[in-house]
């Protein structure tokens, strides 16, 4: 079964501190990861996308790893700030099929001053 | 146009009344996606076009959901004879093609009383 599961589901940090979220996918045949920030009542805005080839990539304060053997995707949000309060979600695709769009549940980050 | 703007934003609506919404997607992509976001919870994916094509609409929860996209632009989601358990924020996504990053629209809010 085509699953992504996310953690911590909740998250909690300081401004200015770092945090990591995690992402962990059983999707098969994977075709690519991306990472979206969903503030509260808006749509998601993509963060990073990353192919099986790629195992880094960055976006200002976000970076996003991937392990494609593991199957393991972290996103690591560095100096914290207010505006970072949101929910993270990762999302995988399934090789040529659209319809294989799997959402993590995601985590809700609340960055405190 | 600039994005991905949908309507109505908010639809209310006794049971049984059929709905009809709307996404008008940013004007050079050909790829769209429907998705049904219940409160707190991820996308799920409904369905998507490619131009006016449609390969893949096994996301549609049941038959009374279709959608159609006419002329490769604007796309619309018809609910039918609709049900309480229809509420949810309706989604509309696009991008260039299948494997681009996905910018989605604000949604529409559906409540069915």
């Amino acid at each position: 079964k085509n699953q992504v599961e996310q953690s911590p589901q909740s998250l909690i940090i300081l401004e200015g501190k770092n945090c990591t979220l995690q992402c962990n996918y059983t999707v098969s045949p994977f075709s690519n990861l991306r990472w979206y920030k969903q503030d509260t009542g808006r749509g998601p805005v993509s963060l990073t996308i990353m192919t099986f080839s790629e195992n880094t990539k960055s976006n200002g304060r976000y970076t996003a790893t991937l392990d494609a053997d593991t199957k393991q995707s972290s996103l690591h949000i560095t100096a914290s700030q207010l505006s970072d309060s949101a929910s993270y979600i990762c999302v995988v695709s399934a090789s040529s099929s659209a319809s294989k769009i799997i959402f993590g549940s995601g985590t809700r980050l609340s960055i405190r001053p | 146009g600039a994005g991905v703007s949908q309507s109505p934003r908010y639809k209310v609506t006794k049971r049984g009344q059929d709905v009809t919404l709307r996404c008008d997607p940013i004007s050079s992509h050909a790829t769209l996606y429907w998705y049904q976001q219940a409160l707190g919870q991820g996308p799920e994916f409904l369905t998507y076009f490619n131009y006016e094509a449609q390969p893949d609409k096994s996301g549609l929860p049941s038959d009374r959901f279709s959608a159609e996209r006419p002329e490769g632009s604007i796309s619309t989601l018809t609910i039918q004879r609709t049900e309480q358990r229809d509420s949810a924020m309706y989604r509309c996504a696009s991008s260039l093609g299948q494997r681009e990053t996905q910018y989605f629209g604000p949604g529409t809010r559906l409540l069915v009383l």
